[in-house]
């Protein structure tokens, strides 16, 4: 088991540019969740889907960020206009079930807007 | 809004020492508790949760849940320098028709030094 996939690693974007960001969960598994890393405002969640349809989007900021889960074996997340505040690293775990179930992160993507 | 206060910030141990991570929350009514131990360039992997006061021990692990205090705290018998990582507390907290969300402390940075 490959564990949650997630690419690119690493994603330098110039202001004002757009980013996608990839996740694939783990095989079986039914619940994914983005979140979003800084060093100052830690790990927080911003969206997250069950049998691909979206549960709860409460994180997201509204404007520019948008999430789809279109098939049961990827994700993505979508920044319009990236900002430098928007640099961070981008977290996408999977679970069996739904919220109470053990999450399994992936290793993130790490987004760097200039 | 449910707030996760973790301390240490960071800690220095020799190896095969006896390390405690402490972690508050804010609202009793949260529901479980988990620790995940994030190394550096990895997303975070679940390590234990509790649910019911009292303690619960896996291996070298054991978390100790008093919900009265809205304490949780996590023990790590016989350090290794592998447990250097950062350590994040996370409360799951029950937002009805979503499910529940996990709401993340900022972490505590551990070295353990052979």
């Amino acid at each position: 088991n490959a564990g949650v996939i997630q690419t690119p690693r690493h994603k330098v974007t110039g202001k004002g540019q757009e980013a996608t960001l990839w996740c694939e969960p783990i095989s079986g598994h039914s619940a994914v969740f983005w979140y979003r890393q800084t060093i100052v405002q830690g790990l927080e969640f911003l969206t997250y889907f069950r049998n691909q349809a979206p549960i709860d989007d409460s994180g997201m900021p509204k404007e520019r960020f948008s999430a789809q889960m279109p098939n049961q074996s990827h994700s993505t997340l979508k920044i319009q206009s990236t900002q430098p505040q928007d640099s961070a690293v981008y977290l996408c775990a999977s679970s069996f079930r739904g919220t109470q179930d053990t999450q399994y992160f992936g290793p993130g993507t790490r987004l760097l807007v200039l | 809004q449910e707030k996760v206060q973790q301390s240490p910030e960071s800690l220095i141990v020799p190896e095969g020492a006896m390390v405690s991570l402490n972690c508050s929350f804010s609202d009793s009514a949260s529901q479980s508790i988990w620790w995940y131990q994030q190394h550096p360039g990895k997303g975070p992997k679940a390590l234990i949760s509790i649910f019911s006061n009292g303690n619960k021990k896996e291996g070298r692990l054991t978390v100790y849940l008093n919900r009265a205090s809205l304490h949780v705290s996590l023990h790590i018998k016989d350090s290794q320098p592998s447990d250097s990582a950062v350590y994040l507390c996370a409360v799951s907290k029950d937002y009805g028709s979503s499910g529940n969300k996990l709401i993340f402390g900022i972490g505590t940075l551990l070295s353990v030094k052979p």
